[in-house]
């Protein structure tokens, strides 16, 4: 059974700072990683999505790397601003439809 | 091209009663997958559809049920509500399943 986890539950920066966000599986056959920001009360916005055969995705300020042998999955945001402040979830998908998520790190910016 | 749309957004109903929500995926999408959210349990995977036929069901009670009809629409059904069924239901779209997902904006439910 896949299992997500996602480190820190929490983090609070100043803005213009670089982050980094953790994710990590257990189970390594996965057909793609996809990480998402969810802000209070609303759906998930795609953020990035990485599959089994890649080993990093970039968008903008947005770096997401994957390492399915260790089964590690990582978030990097550079110069982050207080609109970056939200909830990131990432997803692991390993079968048809089927992704099994996080509980997700809420980030928070300070101007 | 116009994303996922979920209705009702927001719906109050009694325990015992049931609910019925609707979601249309992205114009081409044949994947739609639920998911249900809470405080407690975060998000929780619910079923998919694929081409009107349900391909995989995570583990919640038979309560919870669900369709896809030829258009891809699929709608999702609650039957007997408790209260524990008070939560954020998402659908997701997807071209075959394993692809990149997009999320509707969610139906907001609450049981009193």
């Amino acid at each position: 059974k896949q299992e997500v986890t996602q480190i820190p539950a929490a983090l609070s920066v100043p803005e213009g700072e670089n982050l980094v966000l953790n994710c990590s599986f257990t189970d390594s056959a996965i057909y793609n990683l996809q990480w998402f920001r969810q802000d209070p009360g609303k759906g998930l916005t795609s953020l990035l999505l990485i599959q089994s055969s890649q080993r990093e995705q970039t968008s903008g300020r947005l770096n997401a790397s994957l390492d399915k042998s260790s089964g590690r999955s990582t978030l990097y945001i550079a110069a982050s601003q207080p609109g970056d402040s939200a909830t990131y979830l990432c997803a692991a998908n390993t079968n048809a439809g089927k992704s099994t998520f996080g509980d997700g790190t809420t980030l928070t910016v300070k101007p | 091209k116009a994303g996922v749309t979920q209705t009702p957004r927001y719906l109050i109903k009694t325990r015992g009663q049931q609910v019925t929500l609707s979601c249309s995926p992205i114009s081409g999408h044949r994947s739609v997958s639920w998911y249900q959210q809470t405080p407690g349990q975060g998000l929780q995977f619910l079923f998919e559809y694929f081409s009107e036929t349900q391909r995989n069901k995570g583990n919640f009670p038979g309560r919870f049920s669900g369709r896809q009809f030829s258009n891809s629409r699929s709608e999702m059904n609650v039957s007997t509500l408790e209260l524990g069924d008070s939560a954020l239901y998402l659908c997701a779209s997807s071209f075959g399943g394993a692809g990149e997902q997009f999320f509707g904006p969610g139906t907001r439910l609450t049981v009193l």
